[in-house]
């Protein structure tokens, strides 16, 4: 089993939809959790970044934690063309600075005009 | 201006062939990272890196070498050994001081990757 569950998609919604993307994981020691975008052929860029449990919202993306269950989730409130992309969460046990990160193997999303 | 460079952008080999793919650095970061991704996969990690002359395997290690001579570069080699070499590889580091904690040192930046492919 894999540390961290994520489905590949695709996934195409049309334009103003809400977008809900998710992953699991199974390593309890996980307390920073991640969501990185990236478009065709460039590299990932972090989008939003959570510590612990909880909701985080930046305009018109919120990171949901839940810990209990071992579940985190990307919310995209009304989608735009622009938000096509993939979307990978990554996890780390602690922010120092030698934590390897460990990732989802990414979701494809396609907002259709 | 800031960053991390990648070069080249695409890069062919030949059978039997061994080849470099450049990555450098002028964020100031101890930590450096290469990684495979390829369709369905995510990110694979093939070797990193937490200070100069010195680098760990990652979790897909084999058929490839790297070196850390300088804090700015870590170069990867694909080699002859490297069986299936056709993806996407991105280099990637993290700021912060080894060890110490820090709010930021959670981020990694990533290079805009090689895209390698065997002919």
């Amino acid at each position: 089993q894999k540390e961290v569950e994520q489905d590949p998609g695709p996934l195409s919604v049309p334009e103003g939809a809400i977008v809900s993307l998710n992953c699991t994981y199974s390593n309890s020691a996980f307390q920073y959790f991640m969501w990185y975008r990236q478009y065709s052929r460039k590299g990932p860029e972090l989008l939003m970044y959570t510590y612990s449990s909880g909701n985080k919202e930046d305009g018109r993306f919120t990171a949901q934690v839940d810990k209990s269950s071992k579940y985190i989730s990307l919310f995209i409130r009304d989608s735009q063309p622009s938000d096509s992309a993939t979307y990978l969460c990554a996890m780390a046990r602690s922010n120092f600075g030698n934590e390897k990160l460990t990732f989802g193997t990414g979701t494809r999303l396609t907002i259709i005009p | 201006d800031g960053g991390i460079t990648q070069s080249p952008k695409y890069l062919f080999r030949k059978e039997g062939q061994n080849v470099t793919l450049s990555c450098e650095q002028n964020l100031n970061h101890d930590a450096m990272y290469w990684y495979r991704q390829d369709p369905g996969q995510g990110l694979r990690l093939i070797y990193y890196s937490q200070i100069v002359n010195d680098f760990q395997k990652g979790d897909i290690a084999e058929g490839y070498s790297v070196s850390r001579e300088k804090k700015e570069s870590f170069p990867l080699t694909v080699t002859s050994a490297q069986k299936n070499p056709t993806a996407f590889y991105l280099c990637a580091t993290k700021g912060g001081q080894g060890a110490l904690q820090n709010h930021m040192n959670t981020e990694a930046f990533f290079g805009q990757g090689t895209r390698l492919t065997v002919v």
